[in-house]
């Protein structure tokens, strides 16, 4: 079993829908939780992390962590075309100093 | 926002030659870089850690001897393969960040294709 699975889709939804991505993991060492967006021939780039279990938001975006299920998701509201891009959850057991464990990443589309 | 470069962007190199790609944060310092791969429908793998002025620090399963990495200044990362192999073709991506953490902006270069005939 891979330490972080991630379903690479592709996942396509209509512009304004709500999009639900997620990551499962099996190390219950993990406590620092981030989600990276990649947009074609780009580098990756942090959205948000979260430390820990519960719920961060910060404008469209809302992470959540249930570390007793092993599984986080990225929500998307109001979804726009320019969110179109590749999702990647990524996990660590420190802050810094140890591996970040990146999932393969999910492809989303929005279409207008 | 910050900018990182990687130079070249991409590469193709015979079997048993080494390589060497640059890594620059162009507007601001970095205290840390990290180098990472991504093989084709892979994640990216964190290859090594690179504090400046001092040695890099290897993830488990990366020899440190192939992937010679340096840091020599608060701008400039190297990371040079060396004796390149078909199997050593992947995508290479450096990150910058002004501390250690993961948790503080990375910002990622574009990343460099390396292809090993």
């Amino acid at each position: 079993q891979k330490e972080v699975e991630q379903d690479p889709g592709p996942l396509s939804v209509p512009e304004g829908a709500i999009v639900s991505l997620n990551c499962t993991y099996s190390n219950s060492a993990f406590q620092y939780f981030m989600w990276y967006r990649q947009y074609s021939r780009k580098g990756p780039e942090l959205l948000m992390y979260t430390y820990s279990s519960g719920n961060k938001e910060d404008g469209r975006f809302t992470a959540q962590v249930d570390k007793s299920s092993k599984y986080i998701s990225l929500f998307i509201r109001d979804s726009q075309p320019s969110d179109s891009a590749t999702y990647l959850c990524a996990m660590s057991v420190n802050q810094a100093g140890t591996a970040l464990i990146f999932g393969k990443g999910t492809t989303l589309s929005v279409s207008s | 926002g910050a900018v990182v470069s990687q130079h070249p962007s991409w590469v193709i190199c015979k079997s048993g030659t080494s390589v060497k790609i640059e890594c620059r944060s162009l507007d601001f310092q970095a205290t840390t870089m990290f180098w990472y791969r991504q093989f084709p429908k892979q994640s990216l793998m964190l290859m090594a850690t690179s504090n400046e002025g001092s040695k890099a620090t290897y993830e488990q399963g990366v020899e440190k001897d192939k992937f010679l990495i340096n840091h020599a200044s608060l701008t400039l990362s190297t990371l040079t393969v060396t004796s390149a192999h078909p199997e050593d073709s992947s995508f290479y991506i450096c990150s910058a960040s002004t501390s250690g953490s993961f948790t503080d902006t990375q910002y990622f270069g574009p990343g460099t294709r390396l292809t090993v005939l």
